[in-house]
């Protein structure tokens, strides 16, 4: 089993959907949570982290980690075709300084 | 204007070269990181650095090289050994202990094998 699963999609959605992209992972040690959006052909720039379980929220960007579950998710409200990106999701346990990374989702939203 | 640069943007080697792809910041970040992405396996490790003067070995470390001679640059040397070299090439960076180990990546260095 892989440490951290992410289904690479592409998954496609009309302008204004609610998106919803999720990562699994084995290793309960994990403790900070990160997503990265990466376009085409530039670095990923980091979106959103959370420490530990639960919500948090900024702008149309809300980020969910649920511990007991070992699933982390990152929800996109009113999605705009500027969102069109890979979304990686990221993890690491206290004091570590490595991070284990998904194999990204490629969201692509149509006007 | 701060931030992490990478040179060159693009790069072209012939088999059997070794190149060296140079990564510099100026946000004072202790740790330096490089790794490696392909088409459909993510970003893959090839070494870090928490200070100056130390490295270790990531999770592909085999055919690359690294140095750390100042806490503002980490190039990576791309060696003859190293049978796949074309990929998108990310440097990122870090400071530790402040709670979060959040990284911070450069805009990359494609590099071809011609």
């Amino acid at each position: 089993q892989k440490e951290v699963e992410q289904d690479p999609g592409p998954l496609s959605v009309p302008e204004g959907a609610i998106v919803s992209l999720n990562c699994t992972y084995s290793n309960s040690a994990f403790q900070y949570f990160m997503w990265y959006r990466q376009y085409s052909r530039k670095g990923p720039e980091l979106l959103m982290y959370t420490y530990s379980s639960g919500n948090k929220e900024d702008g149309r960007f809300t980020a969910q980690v649920d511990k007991s579950s070992k699933y982390i998710s990152l929800f996109i409200r009113d999605s705009q075709p500027s969102d069109s990106a890979t979304y990686l999701c990221a993890m690491t346990t206290m004091g570590y300084s490595t991070l284990t990374f998904g194999k990204g989702t490629m969201l692509l939203v149509s006007p | 204007d701060g931030g992490i640069t990478q040179s060159p943007k693009y790069l072209f080697r012939k088999e059997g070269q070794n190149v060296t792809l140079s990564c510099e910041q100026n946000l004072n970040h202790d740790a330096m990181y490089w790794y490696r992405q392909d088409p459909g396996q993510g970003l893959r490790l090839i070494y870090y650095s928490q200070i100056v003067n130390d490295f270790q070995k990531g999770d592909i470390a085999e055919g690359y090289s690294v140095s750390r001679e100042k806490k503002e640059s980490f190039p990576l040397t791309v060696t003859s050994a190293q049978k796949n070299p074309t990929a998108f090439y990310l440097c990122a960076t870090s400071l530790p202990g402040q709670g979060q180990d959040t990284q911070y990546f450069g805009p990359g260095t494609r590099l071809t094998v011609l």
